[in-house]
């Protein structure tokens, strides 16, 4: 079945600097993947979806890019601010598209 | 308006209990799942149902029964609790199964069995 990688340390920047965040999955290639924001103590939260034919989606200071050849997601966040601090999880859907994989998360600290 | 509500958000249990959660959902989904995150924050799906129907059940104990009595509502009971359920129960709806969806979930019930 299909895994993802996430980066399991945490990421560290300082406030205006762009956040990078690595999603890597290691079977097929889904038809979409998703990430989602978690806050402590909260459930995750939908923030993007990319399909397999978009090569980049953008929202607000969010960019996602899907690159099917190299089997990754890159997340990005321009211009942090201590109010992105949180857990960003990936996920795509499993063989059969009926069930959704996450990725463990890699936590952001933006300092001030 | 809550999206997707759980209750209740913490229970603490002892071993060999049976105790329910239970979830809600306004948003007119047709799908409703239970997700398991245990303490190293890994999310995992346990049950899907679309519509009332089960569709998805995971290698999860007996001891964890899902029930739908309708679509907006999917309770989470389980039997005889051990020291291993330990974890934060989601609940999650979304528009349709198997379509490219976004998953809206519930805050959570973290349950502490001792």
């Amino acid at each position: 079945s299909q895994k993802i990688e996430q980066n399991s340390e945490a990421l560290n920047i300082q406030e205006g600097k762009t956040a990078t965040l690595t999603c890597n999955y290691t079977n097929y290639s889904p038809a979409y993947l998703q990430w989602y924001r978690q806050d402590p103590g909260r459930g995750p939260v939908f923030l993007l979806l990319i399909r397999e034919n978009e090569k980049e989606k953008r929202k607000e200071r969010l960019k996602v890019t899907f690159d099917t050849t190299l089997k990754q997601s890159l997340f990005h966040i321009t211009a942090s601010q201590p109010a992105v601090s949180a857990t960003y999880l990936c996920a795509l859907p499993d063989t059969g598209g009926f069930k959704t994989i996450f990725g463990a998360g890699t936590r952001l600290f933006v300092k001030a | 308006d809550t999206a997707v509500s759980q209750t209740p958000k913490y229970l603490v249990t002892q071993m060999g209990n049976d105790k329910s959660i239970k979830c809600e959902q306004n948003l007119g989904h047709d799908t409703m799942y239970w997700y398991k995150q245990d303490s190293k924050k890994f999310l995992k799906i346990m049950f899907s149902y679309n519509n009332k129907e089960l569709i998805i059940n995971e290698t999860v104990p007996n001891r964890f029964s899902p029930k739908s009595p309708d679509k907006a509502h999917l309770n989470l009971h389980i039997n005889s609790l051990e020291l291993g359920d330990s974890a934060v129960y989601f609940c999650a709806s979304s528009q349709d199964l198997g379509l490219a969806g976004e998953q809206y979930f519930g805050p959570g019930t973290r349950l502490t069995v001792t």
